[in-house]
């Protein structure tokens, strides 16, 4: 079953500009992360918050944890047409190692 | 390093054929492996997660007999779609976790297609 779900479904932005991707989940979480998938290909791991933490970067992405709210958001600044892909979220639990993904956001970059 | 490699990438089977698909860690030793089913458009599904040495545990909703997994080593596991169907036809995709860290590594993908 899915654990989280993104908004928006897709988006579609002009290159330069910043694209923010969101992941909301229902039950409480060890860890959260991010993942990239180009069309038909396999999944790169973007980046891991823990559920300690509020904020995470790397290079140009930034990724918050609201605890609270139970939602993260996924922002890259400055994109790219080389960042057009589909973007998961997928939560992770302490009491087992599988991760849940969510739903996923296509993005898309117009030149 | 954490390279995960998954073989074949493409197959096109019969309907009522068995398919096996192998993942393999590389160069590092996976405790756990997991497999992922995705059809087009959407998210991907947890199947099961094996750990080495003992039985898969499957995720409500998918069939044991029908999706066979073997972890027999820490750098192997397969999962083999028995009496597959066209329904089956999805992009299968596995990882593994070490002994240390939360981080999965994932595989590139099979495309398996029935007819």
């Amino acid at each position: 079953s899915q654990q989280g779900e993104e908004d928006p479904q897709a988006l579609s932005i002009q290159e330069g500009e910043n694209a923010t991707m969101n992941c909301s989940y229902k039950t409480s979480i060890n860890n959260l992360q991010w993942y990239r998938q180009n069309s038909g290909r396999g999944l790169v791991h973007l980046i891991l918050i823990r559920s300690n933490e509020r904020e995470k970067h790397s290079g140009r992405l930034r990724v918050t944890l609201d605890t609270s709210k139970k939602s993260s958001s996924l922002l890259i600044t400055a994109s790219r047409a080389a960042d057009t892909a589909s973007y998961f979220c997928a939560t992770g639990y302490s009491s087992a190692s599988k991760i849940i993904f969510g739903s996923g956001t296509r993005l898309s970059i117009r030149p | 390093g954490a390279v995960v490699s998954q073989h074949p990438s493409w197959v096109i089977c019969k309907s009522g054929t068995s398919v096996k698909i192998e993942c393999r860690s590389l160069d590092f030793q996976a405790t756990t492996m997991f497999w992922y089913r995705q059809f087009p458009k959407q998210s991907l599904m947890l199947m099961a997660t094996s750990n080495e040495g003992s039985k898969a545990t499957y995720e409500q909703g998918v069939e044991k007999d029908k999706f066979l997994i073997n972890h027999a080593s820490l750098t192997l596991s397969t999962l083999t779609v028995t009496s597959a169907h066209p329904e089956d036809s999805s992009f299968y995709i596995c990882s593994a976790k070490g002994l240390a860290g939360n981080e999965q590594f994932f595989g590139p993908g099979t495309r398996l297609t029935v007819l």
